[in-house]
């Protein structure tokens, strides 16, 4: 069974673009949660997703938005980048709505210059 | 105060130590207790999931609940050079919480 899968690996954008990122889910997960990775702040929830609708939402700004699609896969944008928003970027599937015993992808590190 | 706290360490010990990995919580109301292993540059690896209290084992790995005291454990037992990662508590009910990890360093 494929686990998760993030796309892009890797991403250099210029403050003030905008970026999408995309994960796919393991087959059969419906619930995609996205998360930021930082030495300084850790790991942050930043919203989750089941059967196309978020559940969910951490705290952070609206520059920050995502959509899930009918097959579970979803998509992460950020708009007008900041230099602090330079991080490891996961997604993680799970089975059930509440988005426990989820799994993780690689995750996406995006770098802004 | 932050949800969930837990030490970031480093912790180091050599070659088939008992390891203690702690973290502790503020909401009575979390019901769900996970245990991630990260390696560097790599996604967390989901390694415990438990929603009660006391212990749960899985081969050298024991993870134990107290929520009378807000409190989990992962026992990581005869550790190995290869257990050096940072291992991530992740707590809570909708949305988890994670700690800020405690990296382990386990010399040959």
């Amino acid at each position: 069974k494929a686990g998760v899968t993030q796309t892009p690996r890797y991403l250099i954008k210029t403050r003030g673009q905008q970026v999408t990122l995309s994960c796919s889910p393991i087959s059969g997960h419906r619930s995609v949660s996205w998360y930021q990775q930082t030495p300084g702040q850790g790991l942050q929830f930043l919203f989750e997703y089941f059967s196309e609708t978020q559940r969910n939402k951490g705290n952070f700004p609206g520059r920050f938005s995502g959509r899930q699609f009918s097959n579970s896969r979803s998509e992460m944008n950020v708009s007008t980048l900041e230099l602090g928003d330079s991080a490891l970027y996961l997604c993680a599937s799970s089975l059930g709505r509440d988005g426990v015993k989820a799994f993780f992808g690689q995750g996406t590190r995006l770098t802004v210059v | 105060q932050k949800e969930v706290e837990q030490d970031p360490g480093p912790l180091s010990v050599p070659e088939g130590a008992i390891v203690s990995l702690n973290c502790t919580y503020s909401n009575s109301a979390f019901q769900y207790f996970m245990w991630y292993r990260q390696y560097s540059r790599k996604g967390p690896e989901l390694l415990m999931y438990t929603y009660s209290s006391g212990n749960k084992e899985d081969g050298r790995f024991t993870a134990q609940v107290d929520k009378s005291s807000k409190y989990i454990s992962l026992f990581i037992r005869d550790s190995q050079p290869s257990d050096s990662a940072t291992y991530l508590c992740a707590i809570g009910n909708n949305d988890m919480r994670f700690g800020a990890g405690t990296r382990l360093t386990v010399k040959p």
